[in-house]
């Protein structure tokens, strides 16, 4: 059974740092895609970051480049996400995501439970 | 970037009923269209990709249709269970051009 467990979300304030991982079991890890998605409260769905099943291809989004990286390590089967210089507007919940493929141009097949990360100070 | 539009924004409905649920992409995408079901507090949930296959595991009941510009989810025989907000996806171009409809949600009527 494909399972993503995310972890280390939390308060932080405006201008800080955090560090977002994504435990991954039940496929074999490095042969996937994974991309990371977020929802601020109340609103839509929004993709922040792919990478493939490498490590070698990563692709950002406009709102977060610059700011976020995205990594993995394939032999933990951990995604991470680390995020610098945190805004109020990066307020949200955050899902990884599997891409059903080795290069994150492919649909989401399975997601994680999501973690909440607040920017407030 | 390509902007997808679902409507409506929500939608009440009887369990039995029929619903569709329209996404229009901006520009053409091919079949590159995928559509999720997400419940209150929950992860999203994957119900079709390449605009008409089902995800292994979901209900029949589910189908989706279309191509180029205009796609539609259609839900036969509402459920109880289906009450959710549904997104309609358009992926695979640059990756980094990913975008998401505004979404729907189905309530009970």
């Amino acid at each position: 059974e494909v399972q993503l467990l995310e972890s280390g979300g939390g308060l932080v304030q405006p201008g800080g740092s955090l560090r977002l991982s994504c435990a991954a079991s039940g496929f074999t890890f490095s042969n996937y895609a994974m991309s990371w998605v977020r929802q601020a409260p109340g609103k839509g769905l929004e993709w922040v970051s792919g990478i493939s099943g490498s490590g070698v291809s990563i692709f950002y989004a406009d709102s977060v480049r610059g700011r976020f990286t995205i990594s993995r390590d394939n032999s933990k089967n951990t995604l991470y996400l680390q995020m610098n210089s945190l805004r109020a507007e990066d307020t949200a919940v955050y899902y990884c995501a599997r891409v059903d493929s080795d290069y994150p141009d492919d649909y989401f097949d399975y997601w994680g439970q999501g973690i909440l990360v607040t920017v407030s100070s | 970037d390509i902007q997808m539009t679902q409507s409506p924004s929500s939608l009440s409905a009887s369990v039995g009923d029929r619903v569709t649920i329209t996404c229009r992409a901006s520009q053409g995408i091919s079949n590159f269209l995928a559509w999720f079901q997400q419940k209150p507090g929950k992860a999203p949930k994957s119900l079709i990709y390449a605009t008409s296959t089902l995800q292994t595991g979901v209900p029949s009941r589910f189908s989706g249709s279309g191509s180029g510009t205009a796609f539609t989810l259609t839900i036969n025989s509402l459920q109880p269970e289906d009450f959710a907000t549904y997104y309609c996806h358009h992926y695979n171009s640059d990756p980094s051009g990913r975008s998401f409809g505004g979404g729907t949600k189905v309530e009970i009527k």
